[in-house]
């Protein structure tokens, strides 16, 4: 059974870094081509993607949030780090982490299992 | 950027069968995913690789790809199928995008 949960602050100064953890189980970064993403939900928005890592260490980033986001994964600790920096109210929403399973192409990613999303407050 | 659109809302009686459209340039080159959520609760994958229905989710759910244009389709709506819908797809160059939702509303 796969599970994922985030954690980290829910309040958060502007101009301040973010770093939110997702730490999962059921399946491991050992396992060629599994992927855990991070996606955002302002409040009564939409999705938006933030950023992915892959078995390989391979990383994608949104382009338009590629300056302020990193992504890290901890193989061992089943753990996936996000850290946003220089954090602005329009940072406010619920962050989700979710893994993606092996595919033959990335073209065909998809997010099977999520976590239950955590509220990020940016507020001075 | 790499956009996807869909409705804002689409409105169906039970029973009847309720389609959500998702397009993008090229969207026949990449595969489409779909979403539902609820009102304070995740998103849950529906449908992936166009019309691959993950376990659990109920047959009444199906997915197909024409040209640019995907299309999630419900027969026999059931009032707990009320949720915003979101497309998904890859792109080279942006990544992960998402689809702006569409509210089905059970009338």
């Amino acid at each position: 059974q796969i599970t994922l949960r985030e954690s980290g602050p829910t309040l958060v100064k502007p101009t301040e870094t973010l770093t939110l953890t997702c730490t999962f189980s059921g399946f491991s970064f050992r396992t060629t081509a599994v992927g855990v993403g991070w996606i955002r939900q302002p409040p009564g928005k939409g999705l938006e993607w933030l950023a992915l890592v892959y078995w390989d260490n391979n990383k994608r980033y949104s382009p338009s949030l590629k300056t302020r986001v990193t992504i890290t994964k901890d193989t061992s600790e089943n753990q996936v780090v996000l850290t946003l920096t220089n954090v602005d109210p329009v940072d406010t929403g619920t962050y989700f982490c979710a893994h993606t399973p092996p595919t033959t192409t990335t073209a065909a990613t998809s997010f099977h299992f999520w976590g239950p999303g955590t509220l990020v407050t940016v507020s001075s | 950027s790499y956009d996807l659109t869909q409705p804002p809302s689409v409105s169906v009686f039970p029973g009847q069968a309720a389609s959500i459209t998702c397009s993008a340039d090229k969207l026949g080159d990449n595969y489409a995913s779909w979403y539902q959520q609820k009102p304070g609760q995740s998103p849950l994958l529906v449908i992936y690789q166009d019309a691959k229905r993950p376990s659990g989710i109920p047959e009444r759910f199906s997915g197909s790809t024409s040209g640019n244009t995907a299309t999630l389709t419900i027969s026999g709506t059931q009032a707990v199928d009320e949720a915003l819908y979101y497309c998904q797809a890859w792109d080279r160059s942006a990544g992960v995008v998402f689809g702006g939702g569409t509210k089905l509303t059970v009338l």
